[in-house]
Parts: structure tokens; sequence; C-alpha cells
């Protein structure tokens, strides 16, 4: 079946101007979390959804960084007023949350870079 | 404190070899626990649960130690394709905050013709 999917795949912005990223999650994965990883880096937590809300927001560095999910399904993470230092792989992945272990699965990422 | 420390390595083995990562995790409340691979500037992908009684897939074991918080993983005779970073994974659910997981920096392993 499919997978996770992102778009862009590849994001390149000036230093100020606003970005949007989408992830599609596998279909019936009520949970979706999203990641960022610098180039050798380990991956930061950013935020969680549980269905459309999110119990935890712990992990986004600012108030520029924000992020939405609608209808239990596709999320948007929208970074405003980009800096040279948000540049990143931005990492989505899905799980479905039931009894037992459960397993995250991951998108390609958006690989986004601030000039 | 973090919540999972693993060596970040990087671990360089001849292949063939036999070679073992170790994992400590800080929350006696983990539930579930996971080996992840990722390939240089890919994203990580499932490589196997960890279950309580320990289990195998082919050349890879992983066991799980609750008394002293850790996990391993053990790849017998080892493959040039094994070379990547081996991230081991924590879930805590529920929690104040609920479903959580929490990632090592990973190990990095090559293997050496």
């Amino acid at each position: 079946g499919a997978g996770v999917s992102q778009s862009p795949s590849n994001k390149v912005t000036e230093k100020g101007k606003d970005v949007e990223l989408r992830c599609d999650p596998i279909s019936g994965h009520t949970a979706l979390y999203w990641y960022r990883q610098s180039l050798g880096q380990g991956l930061e937590f950013l935020i969680y959804f549980q269905g459309n809300s999110a119990p935890d927001k712990s992990g986004l560095p600012s108030d520029r960084f924000s992020a939405e999910r609608t209808g239990g399904s596709v999320s948007t993470l929208t970074i405003q007023r980009t800096q040279q230092e948000d540049s990143a792989v931005y990492l989505c992945a899905s799980s479905l949350i039931g009894t037992g272990n459960y397993e995250q699965y991951f998108g390609p990422g958006t690989r986004l870079t601030v000039t | 404190r973090k919540e999972v420390e693993q060596d970040p390595g990087p671990f360089n083995v001849p292949e063939g070899a036999t070679v073992a990562f170790n994992c400590t995790y800080s929350n006696s409340a983990s539930q579930s626990f996971f080996w992840y691979r990722q390939d240089c500037r890919k994203e990580p992908k499932l490589l196997m649960s960890v279950y309580s009684s320990g289990n195998e897939d082919g050349r890879f074991t992983a066991q799980l130690n609750r008394a002293s918080q850790y996990i391993s993983l053990l790849i017998r005779d080892s493959k040039l394709s094994d070379s990547a970073t081996y991230l081991c994974v924590v879930n805590i659910e529920p929690s104040n905050t609920g479903n959580q997981f929490y990632f090592g920096t990973g190990t990095s392993l090559t293997v050496i013709p």
C-alpha cells in the first residue's frame, strides 16, 4: 500500500520568507509526527498529532513554527520568516495507535535550504 | 538526562563479522522498543521491533533487558549492505502528552570488504 508521502521533496527559500511543508500519512494512521534532522545529526522531535489535536508541541523551536492537521489525515508544517538555522530535512512519520507494539513509518522528508 | 542513549561509534567491521549495539533508556515506563536503520540522506526505516522475549530476523537478533533498561541489536555475518546508522527507539504510552517516541542519536556501522 501507499506509504507516507511528503511534499515538496526539496525547497530552497530566501531568508525571511514563509514555507509550508506537507505530509500525507498512511491511510488509517491516527498518529502523526514531525521531526527535523540537520546534516549528520539525530532526529529532533517537533510535534505530535493524535487525530487533529496536538497533545505535544514541546519540540517546536520557536513561535515561527506551527503545524496543523485536518480531517485526521494531511498535516502541514509552516515556518514563518525562515532563518538559515531552519535549514534541515523535515521528516514526517505516522503510526497506528492501538494495543501492543506499533511502529512509526517515515516519509522521504523535505529538504529545506534557507539562503 | 537523555531518554535514549547510544554509542555513536563509528563501528568499522570486516565482512562476515558479528557486531553488537547497545542502547539504554531512562524511563522505566517505556513500553515498546524498536531498531531503525537510516542510510545516508534517507529516511529512517523500521528494522525490527524488540519483544520482551527477544526476537530474531535472519541475521539480526534483538534483545530487551527491562531490569537494566537496555536493548541490544546483534548482527551476524555482516554484509557490505549493512553499512548504515542504526537508531534505537523507545515508545512511551500513555504519558501526560500522549503517545511519544524517543530516538537515540544513532550508531554508525561501516562494513569493510
